[in-house]
């Protein structure tokens, strides 16, 4: 079984730029969960989308957004990039079911650097 | 106070040693609870999620105390492999919210 797939892996950028950060959960999952891991910082929640719509998002400015693809696949935007923006960024993915406590599995991740 | 809190180490652990880690949480209505494992500028990995009658897979133990609101991790005759950060993670609810993850115990097992 195909784990998360993330794309690109790495990615540079400038000041004031903007990111476009891809991922594919495991085929049957439909939510799919992004995170920051700044430098020497735990990982922090971004977003949550599930069948196509943003159920949650994390403490974070609304130059970060994303949307989900009716495959479930995801796409982060990160716009007017900051110094501090770089970090890895990792997708994750999990079958939802209000009933149960699935764990996530995650993606390789996205090593974002402003330069 | 944090949310979920864990000694950052490093534990410096000589092979075959056994090691336990603790993990506290703020939030009591927390409902799932996992250790992942991360290794050095690589994604989490899922090492087992952690069940209230405490549960083991092969070294390793994973025990919940819910009244006083604290994860373990027991790693048996360790190995160098075995050096990475641990994260205890906590689930606020049924996939209703992102994972919270502590910032990881480093462990690092010397030959």
């Amino acid at each position: 079984e195909a784990g998360v797939t993330q794309s690109p892996t790495h990615l540079i950028k400038t000041r004031g730029q903007q990111a476009t950060l891809r991922c594919s959960p495991i085929s049957g999952h439909t939510s799919v969960y992004w995170y920051q891991q700044a430098l020497g910082l735990g990982l922090q929640f971004l977003l949550w989308y599930d069948e196509g719509e943003e159920r949650n998002r994390g403490n974070f400015p609304p130059r970060f957004s994303g949307r989900q693809f009716p495959n479930y696949s995801s796409e982060l935007n990160v716009n007017a990039l900051e110094l501090e923006d770089s970090a890895l960024y990792l997708c994750a993915s999990s079958p939802l079911r209000p009933d149960s406590n699935q764990p996530q599995h995650f993606g390789d991740g996205t090593r974002l650097s402003i330069l | 106070r944090k949310e979920v809190e864990q000694d950052p180490g490093p534990f410096n652990v000589p092979e075959g040693a056994t090691v336990a880690f603790n993990c506290t949480y703020s939030n009591s209505a927390s409902q799932s609870f996992f250790w992942y494992r991360q290794d050095c500028r690589k994604e989490p990995k899922l090492l087992m999620s952690v069940y209230s009658s405490g549960n083991e897979d092969g070294r390793f133990t994973a025990q919940l105390n819910r009244a006083s609101q604290y994860i373990s991790l027991l790693i048996r005759d360790s190995k160098l492999s075995d050096s990475a950060t641990y994260l205890c993670v906590v689930n606020r609810g049924g996939g209703a919210d992102g994972l919270t993850f502590g910032k990881g115990t480093h462990l690092i097992i010397q030959p």
